[in-house]
């Protein structure tokens, strides 16, 4: 069964600072792999996904990720951070079945960011 | 183009009573995938349709149950509720099989049961 970790329950950075959110993640096969972002009032948004190919992915609102297939890890990067991106940051991995797939999620990572 | 939409927004139910949830999709999406979110457990995957079809299951009990209409529209059911399914529901949604495409998240509807 696959599984997600993602270390950092909080993580405080301070506008226009750099961000990296970390997720790790097991499973046998090759992974597919998502980061989500929950905002309240603005519910869960897709930022990126990684099915194969390139291993580092841009995603929207200037975040990418790197998958490290020797790591096992699937990290969301963002060189500067602006204060509407303090939400909640999923990280999930995907078991391809019956023509789509089946996410589990991690806990989450909440975000704040200082002025 | 209009989002998913998730009806009703919010719910309160006492135990024992059974509930509807409703979800219509983006105009042209034919996968309607559900979820659960709590505290407690995070979020966690409860099935997902395709075609009037429920192509995959998560780890919940027979108590959840689904279906998708020929519009595309999904409902879910829980009966006899429990103080644990007190949660957000979310539906998501994306266009057609292919497990690439993206999904769309509606705002949830969040139950109470007492």
């Amino acid at each position: 069964a696959q599984s997600v970790t993602q270390p950092d329950i909080h993580i405080t950075v301070s506008e226009g600072a750099s961000l990296e959110l970390r997720c790790n993640y097991s499973y046998g096969a090759t992974p597919y792999l998502f980061w989500y972002v929950q905002s309240p009032g603005q519910g869960l948004q897709l930022l990126l996904k990684y099915f194969s190919g390139d291993t580092l992915v841009q995603g929207i609102k200037g975040f990418e990720a790197e998958f490290k297939r020797s790591q096992s890890s699937f990290n969301l990067r963002k060189p500067s951070v602006h204060w509407s991106d303090a939400a909640e940051y999923f990280c999930a991995v995907g078991r391809a079945s019956g023509g789509s797939y089946i996410p589990t999620f991690g806990r989450g990572t909440s975000l704040i960011v200082h002025p | 183009k209009a989002g998913v939409t998730q009806t009703p927004r919010y719910l309160i139910k006492t135990r024992g009573q059974q509930v509807t949830l409703s979800c219509s999709p983006i105009s042209g999406h034919r996968s309607v995938s559900w979820y659960q979110q709590t505290p407690g457990q995070g979020l966690q995957f409860l099935f997902e349709y395709f075609s009037e079809t429920q192509r995959n299951k998560g780890n919940f009990p027979g108590r959840f149950s689904g279906r998708q209409f020929s519009n595309s529209r999904s409902e879910m059911n829980v009966s006899t509720l429990e103080l644990g399914d007190s949660a957000l529901y979310l539906c998501a949604t994306k266009t057609a099989g292919g497990g690439t495409d993206t999904q769309y998240f509606g705002p949830g509807t969040r139950l109470t049961v007492l």
